[in-house]
């Protein structure tokens, strides 16, 4: 079963519009993380937040925000007036055990982003 | 400075090849991982190792193969038996028992010729 679901496979906004992806995990371990990378055209990873399942607050860096839902499952990431060099796939993942007892990390299939000028 | 080095970043292997990619950190992390992305698609999970010598498969190990017999090396052979071998490969390592993020190298391109 997939544990990392990005629905949304491509998106795209003119610049200046605001834009959430959508990341819905499932697990069913109790300490799990949750994390959001950037792939921009040179294909090196760049990490952007990391989230546990006990913090459930809302975190804003920048133009960047991020809404994580436990009850919902939802670990969603919103950038407000985009910006064209915001253009590229972002990775929502998941680190839990699943039972192994051994931690893995899980990407979602990636969403991406296209800011028009 | 720290970080992950993959090498080579561009590879060409002939049908019926066996080939080892490289990956290198020196961020004194337990945990590595292997995975591959095909065009268009997600990352998917190879292999990871959380300590030297232990290793263990993901979602797609058949066809590739590792070892971990140092702490700071993690290199992935992509065998003849992968059918499909061609996409692009990246290597992660993270500090698992502090659960940090991943840090990834910049990637290798297989290409079968």
């Amino acid at each position: 079963a997939q544990k990392v679901t990005q629905a949304q496979t491509e998106i795209s906004v003119v610049e200046k519009e605001d834009v959430t992806l959508d990341c819905v995990y499932e697990t069913r371990d109790t300490t799990y993380y949750l994390f959001w990378y950037k792939q921009p055209p040179s294909g090196e990873l760049v990490f952007l937040i990391r989230r546990n399942s006990f913090d459930e607050q809302n975190e804003i860096s920048g133009r960047y925000s991020w809404n994580f839902q436990k009850s919902t499952s939802s670990f969603n990431f919103t950038i407000t007036a985009s910006q064209v060099v915001d253009s590229a796939v972002y990775f929502c993942a998941l680190s839990d055990e699943g039972g192994t007892g051994r931690r893995a990390l899980t990407f979602g299939s990636g969403t991406r982003l296209q800011v028009q000028p | 400075d720290g970080g992950i080095t993959q090498s080579p970043k561009y590879l060409f292997r002939k049908e019926g090849q066996n080939v080892t990619l490289s990956c290198e950190q020196n961020l004194n992390h337990d945990a590595m991982y292997w995975y591959r992305q095909d065009p268009g698609q997600g990352l998917r999970l190879i292999y990871y190792s959380q300590i030297v010598n232990d290793f263990q498969k993901g979602d797609i190990a058949e066809g590739y193969s590792v070892s971990r017999e140092k702490k700071e090396s993690f290199p992935l052979t992509v065998t003849s038996a992968q059918k499909n071998p061609t996409a692009f490969y990246l290597c992660a390592s993270s500090d698992y028992r502090r659960n940090t993020e991943a840090f990834f190298g910049q990637g290798t391109r297989l290409t079968v010729v």
